[in-house]
C-alpha cells in the first residue's frame, strides 16, 4: 500500500512569490492535515481537511490557504512568501478524524 | 491553550538499556495522544496512538501509557538498539487542534 506522498520534494522561491505544495493521502483516507516544521520551532499545526471541507486551521495568517479535492488529495498555497516561511511542510492523512495520522516525507520550502 | 512538553530534550543510552520518554500536556481534555519518531530530514513515522479512554498501547518493544488526570504520557522502549536512535515526538488532539511536543532526541550507543 502506498504511503502519503508529497510534491515537490524541494521548492525554492523568492520573497513575495507564491508556493503550491501538493499531498496525496493513503488510499481510503479522507482526512488530510498540514504542518509546518521550521528550524527550532517544532511542528506547528496549519490546516485540517476532512471530506473536502476545512475543519480547522492553526494560528497562521490568511496567506496560508489550501483545499481538498474530491479524490481527497490536497494542496497548500502560501502567498506573498516571507523569509520566515522557509521550513519543512509535512502532510499527514488518517482514515477518519481521530484515527492514527500517517505522515509524508515533506516538502522543503526555501524562500530567498 | 494546550502546551505539550517533552523532557529531556536529549538522551544518550548504551545499547540494551530499557528507557522511558516523557510527554506532559497542560489541558487534560484531549481526544487522543500519538507517539512518532522522526529521523533526520525525514517525515514522521507513527509508533502508537492512544485514545483518551485508553490507558496504554503496546507494539513490539514499545509501550505507551496515558494518564489524562495528571497530563502525562510515557513511551517505554525495551532493550534499546542503535536503530532506535531518532527524535521521538508526542502529539495530542485537543479540541480541533493538534499540538506537538518539541521532541526527545535519543541516541543509542552500540
Amino acid at each position: 500500500e502506498a504511503g502519503v506522498t508529497q510534491s515537490p520534494t524541494h521548492l525554492i522561491k523568492t520573497r513575495g512569490q507564491q508556493a503550491t505544495l501538493r499531498c496525496s493521502p493513503i488510499s481510503g483516507h479522507t482526512s488530510v492535515y498540514w504542518y509546518q516544521q521550521a528550524l527550532g520551532l517544532g511542528l506547528q499545526f496549519l490546516l485540517w481537511y476532512d471530506e473536502g471541507e476545512e475543519r480547522n486551521r492553526g494560528n497562521f495568517p490568511p496567506r496560508f490557504s489550501g483545499r481538498q479535492f474530491p479524490n481527497y488529495s490536497s494542496e497548500l498555497n502560501v502567498n506573498a512568501l516571507e523569509l520566515e516561511d522557509s521550513a519543512l511542510y509535512l502532510c499527514a492523512s488518517s482514515f477518519r478524524t481521530g484515527y492514527e495520522q500517517y505522515f509524508g516525507p515533506g516538502t522543503r520550502l526555501t524562500v530567498t | 491553550k494546550q502546551e505539550v512538553t517533552q523532557i529531556p530534550a536529549a538522551l544518550s543510552v548504551p545499547e540494551g538499556e530499557n528507557l522511558v520518554l516523557n510527554c506532559s500536556f497542560t489541558d487534560s481534555a484531549i481526544y487522543n495522544l500519538q507517539w512518532f519518531r522522526q529521523d533526520p530530514g525525514k517525515g514522521l513515522t507513527s509508533l502508537l496512538l492512544i485514545q483518551s479512554s485508553q490507558r496504554e498501547q503496546t507494539s513490539g518493544r514499545l509501550n505507551a501509557s496515558l494518564d489524562k488526570s495528571s497530563g502525562r504520557s510515557t513511551l517505554y522502549i525495551a532493550a534499546s538498539q542503535p536503530g532506535d536512535s531518532a527524535t521521538y515526538l508526542c502529539a495530542v488532539k485537543s479540541g480541533n487542534q493538534f499540538y506537538f511536543g518539541t521532541g526527545t532526541s535519543l541516541t543509542v550507543i552500540p
